[in-house]
């Protein structure tokens, strides 16, 4: 389990706090993903990048920023949350966005958030 | 738009029994690509098997096995010998012709000693 790394692993804050989710890739991939895992609902794709760029934004509240300085890294800025924001937080990473028949996505083990 | 589903929620199995996990979904495109994932407690999602449409050929890892209905767009999941290691959520999981997956609500796989 070290292709799709992620930290922290549990973080609780309060809906005034700011934290940052960390998740790293030692797969040599170009592209890397935010996704949301809420209880009994599909995942939700967030945010993509490849090669650095952000590539799609998928209605998220601006409350949640993301940040990718290399290929390598990506990080998600949270602020002023609120508790439905609540969720199993999901980092993927793949070869690059052109298209499935390229490889799959891997995850990382997620971080757990609680806002309260 | 493409949509997964997962009509079963929960599932449970006797250790070395077989199991199956229903997948059903829809799409437009022609050439798409099916994934079923796994993801044990507290630990990460893990790719278990693949399916390209354009094959006739069902999937096989070892002894998970897939039953793929082109027509009847669905994928069902087979896992032999059930061990106690494949508890876990199970999704199913939908690509197009982009690097966007669509996935299922997922299935709770309780396998009992």
């Amino acid at each position: 389990e070290t292709g799709v790394t992620q930290t922290p692993r549990h973080l609780v804050m309060g809906m005034t706090n700011k934290k940052s989710l960390k998740c790293e890739q030692h797969l040599g991939h170009n592209a890397m993903y935010w996704y949301k895992q809420s209880a009994k609902k599909p995942l939700e794709l967030m945010f993509v990048y490849n090669f650095k760029e952000q590539t799609e934004n998928n209605s998220v509240p601006s409350r949640f920023s993301p940040e990718c300085p290399n290929s390598s890294h990506l990080f998600l800025h949270l602020h002023t949350l609120q508790p439905e924001d609540s969720a199993l937080y999901l980092c993927a990473s793949s070869q690059d966005i052109r298209g499935l028949e390229f490889g799959e996505q891997y995850f990382g083990p997620g971080t757990r958030l609680t806002v309260t | 738009a493409q949509t997964v589903t997962q009509s079963q929620p929960e599932m449970s199995v006797q250790e070395a029994e077989t199991v199956t996990l229903s997948c059903t979904y829809d799409t437009s495109e022609n050439n798409y690509y099916l994934f079923w994932y796994k993801q044990p407690p507290s630990r990460q999602m893990i790719l278990v098997i693949r399916q390209e449409a354009y094959k006739q050929q069902n999937a096989t890892e070892n002894r998970f096995s897939v039953n793929f209905q082109k027509a009847a767009k669905s994928f069902s999941l087979k896992i032999s010998d059930s061990q106690l290691g494949d508890t876990a959520m199970y999704f199913c999981a939908l690509g197009g012709s982009n690097y966007k997956l669509t996935f299922g609500k997922g299935t709770l796989l309780t396998v009992n000693p």
